[in-house]
């Protein structure tokens, strides 16, 4: 079955430094998506990507976080400087493109991103 | 703007005991997406719900969706072990920028053998 691939699993880091994620989604999936979980709470969408437009970053604090996905296959999301608030869960999730009001296909999530800013 | 409320946010039950987690939105809803996630693992897709007053069943899982289209419920009959995670709720809006999925804070549930 085909899955979300996501690197590195765990990433310590000190703050002030640079961090990036890498997300590859399920072939043929043209919306991805990027979450933040901070443990205990639900997942919070940063960025979401229609091929390698931004659909939405609305939630993407964008004074260090930026997110890319240039050739509309796997994404990348990068921040700088990291803060010791950035300390969660980073899931990338890949879906087909929503239909109208009605359909909305279901988001598969991969393995996540631990990252732990000292 | 648009939240979605999950309660309770944790619920012990011991092993063959049904339970219940309610979803409320502030905002009437186009759909709503259910998902489970086990410990230190990823959420998982289990049902999409579009239609008012909508129920749909799998195995000992029960979704309803609400007839006003704001509120969503998931019922597990006779819990086991492997029912242990937490569970969201996460509803789509149905107009400009309430059309983003917002997701529920899941309500964890713990199963006692």
């Amino acid at each position: 079955e085909a899955e979300v691939a996501q690197s590195p699993r765990y990433k310590i880091t000190e703050k002030s430094q640079a961090v990036a994620f890498w997300c590859d989604p399920i072939s043929g999936h043209a919306t991805l998506y990027w979450y933040r979980q901070i443990l205990g709470q639900g997942p919070e969408l940063l960025v979401q990507f229609q091929d390698e437009s931004v659909v939405d970053d609305s939630q993407l604090p964008k004074d260090r976080f930026s997110a890319e996905r240039l050739k509309g296959v796997d994404s990348t999301l990068k921040i700088q400087p990291a803060e010791l608030g950035d300390s969660a869960m980073y899931l990338c999730a890949s879906s087909l493109p929503p239909v109208g009001l009605a359909a909305l296909y279901e988001q598969y999530f991969g393995p996540g991103t631990r990252l732990t800013v000292t | 703007g648009q939240q979605v409320m999950q309660i309770p946010q944790y619920q012990h039950v011991q092993e063959g005991e049904d339970f219940t987690t309610y979803c409320n939105s502030s905002t009437t809803l186009s759909n709503i997406q259910w998902y489970k996630q086990r410990p230190g693992g990823h959420p998982v897709f289990l049902i999409q719900l579009v239609k008012s007053g909508e129920v749909k069943k799998q195995k000992r899982l029960t979704f309803q969706f609400g007839e006003a289209k704001k509120n969503s419920s998931l019922h597990i009959t006779a819990t086991q072990t492997t029912d242990v995670g937490t569970y969201f709720c996460a509803g789509r809006g149905r107009a400009g920028n309430n059309r983003k999925l917002i997701w529920g804070l899941g309500t964890s549930l713990a199963v006692n053998p």
